[in-house]
């Protein structure tokens, strides 16, 4: 079974360029995750999608950043203009539908981003 | 708003130590933690601890879930220098899917 396809792996570009990132989850994971973990710290959502509908982006920085996932399976996450706090590891997840048990995600190997 | 804590931060041991990492959480209706270990690249799956399992064991590594403490541990025995990584912590509520992560521990493992 294919994982979570994400590209760029790497990414360095100036303050207030604009950068984006594209993932693939895993076949059938009708839900997608985008998170942002900045070095030291644990993983932050930043925008959940069901299908093509969004769940949470309660944490998105909606100012800068965007995110879509039209058909319901690949996705992009956008930054526009980026700030040097934005360097971080981009992790795109997905999971399958919900189960009575629960169930867990799984991680692409992530975008890096350096903003300089 | 849900809220996961994990102690201790760094933890530096010598192989063949055992280790202990702690994760606490406070969520509205619980539904299932986490376990994630973290190298250089993404987060791969240990455990998952639910109110119908609250043990499990994986060769050196186990964890146990404390639903009445709200906390849970992940256990590590005759630790290895391949041991050396970040483990994150997650719980997840049984309202939505998302998965709100602690900050990890970052073990490292000397020879």
């Amino acid at each position: 079974e294919a994982g979570v396809a994400q590209s760029p792996r790497y990414k360095i570009i100036e303050k207030r360029q604009s950068v984006a990132f594209w993932c693939n989850p895993i076949s059938g994971h009708a839900t997608l995750y985008w998170y942002q973990q900045i070095l030291g710290q644990g993983p932050k959502l930043l925008i959940q999608f069901q299908n093509n509908g969004v769940v949470d982006d309660s944490q998105l920085p909606k100012d800068r950043f965007s995110a879509e996932r039209l058909k319901g399976v690949d996705s992009t996450l956008k930054i526009q203009p980026a700030k040097l706090e934005d360097s971080a590891v981009y992790l795109c997840a997905s999971s399958s539908p919900i189960e009575v048990s629960g169930n867990t995600i799984y991680f692409g190997e992530g975008s890096w981003l350096t903003v300089v | 708003e849900d809220k996961v804590v994990q102690s201790p931060l760094s933890l530096v041991v010598h192989e063949g130590d055992t280790v202990t990492l702690n994760c606490s959480y406070e969520v509205t209706n619980f539904r299932s933690l986490l376990w994630y270990k973290q190298e250089k690249k993404a987060p791969t799956f240990l455990f998952m601890l639910t109110s119908s399992g609250i043990e499990k064991k994986s060769g050196r590594l186990s964890s146990i879930l404390d639903k009445k403490e709200l906390s849970s541990i992940l256990n590590i025995t005759a630790t290895q220098t391949g041991d050396s990584a970040i483990y994150l912590c997650a719980v997840r509520d049984n309202y939505g899917q998302n998965f709100v992560f602690g900050p990890g521990t970052r073990l490292s493992v000397l020879p």
